[in-house]
């Protein structure tokens, strides 16, 4: 079976450049989650979905930042305008509940410059 | 708010010694998970520990949850090359899933 899959596993763009960022959970996954991990502050969650709905968005650093889940099988996160300090590694992860092991995609390696 | 300390930050010893990493809380959690992390990739579960007092083992490595569940430990023991990595523990809450801080570990043939 496949697995968590994001794309794309690299990102390099420009600062005030809109990136997009691209995440296919486990098929039958209920719950999905953003993460952003750098050295400096670890691993952060971002916002997490359940049954599409975004339940928790407390942790999206700012206005910049926007998720969406239109479907089950599909969410973005979107970063408008990227600056330098959102260089980091992106995950998504998905559950079966918000509240069980979590599946970890292979992550998205953004760098603005 | 709900924060989930590790300890140490960083540990590098040789091949074959025991250690320790601690995950240490003020708040009670549902239960608390202990993944690992390497290089290039996402973390991957290892264990989910649920009950206060709870000791689970898995090969070199046992956990423990504190009776109180607000704490745990992950101890391996004969560390090898291959326990290489960064272990965050993972605390399910009332309404959040905290990571701790995590513990990179690095083992030295």
């Amino acid at each position: 079976d496949a697995g968590v899959i994001q794309s794309p596993r690299h990102e390099v763009t420009e600062m005030g450049q809109e990136v997009t960022l691209r995440c296919k959970p486990i098929s039958g996954h209920n719950s999905l989650f953003w993460y952003r991990q750098t050295m400096m502050r670890g691993l952060e969650l971002l916002i997490y979905f359940n049954n599409n709905v975004p339940i928790d968005d407390s942790g999206m650093p700012e206005d910049r930042f926007s998720a969406k889940m239109p479907n089950a099988s599909f969410s973005t996160l979107k970063i408008q305008p990227s600056e330098p300090r959102d260089s980091a590694v992106y995950f998504c992860a998905s559950s079966f509940s918000s509240r069980m092991e979590q599946y970890f995609g292979p992550g998205t390696r953004l760098t603005v410059t | 708010t709900q924060l989930l300390e590790q300890s140490p930050q960083f540990l590098s010893i040789q091949e074959g010694e025991n250690l320790t990493v601690y995950c240490n809380s003020s708040s009670v959690f549902s239960s608390l998970q202990w993944y690992r992390q390497e290089p290039g990739e996402g973390p991957v579960l290892l264990v989910t520990v649920v009950t206060g007092g709870e000791v689970k083992k898995l090969k070199r490595l046992t956990f423990q949850f504190g009776d109180a569940r607000k704490d745990s430990s992950l101890h391996i023991t004969a560390a090898q090359p291959g326990d290489t990595g960064l272990y965050l523990c993972a605390g399910v809450g009332t309404y959040k899933y905290i990571f701790g801080t995590g513990t990179r570990l690095k083992v030295l043939a």
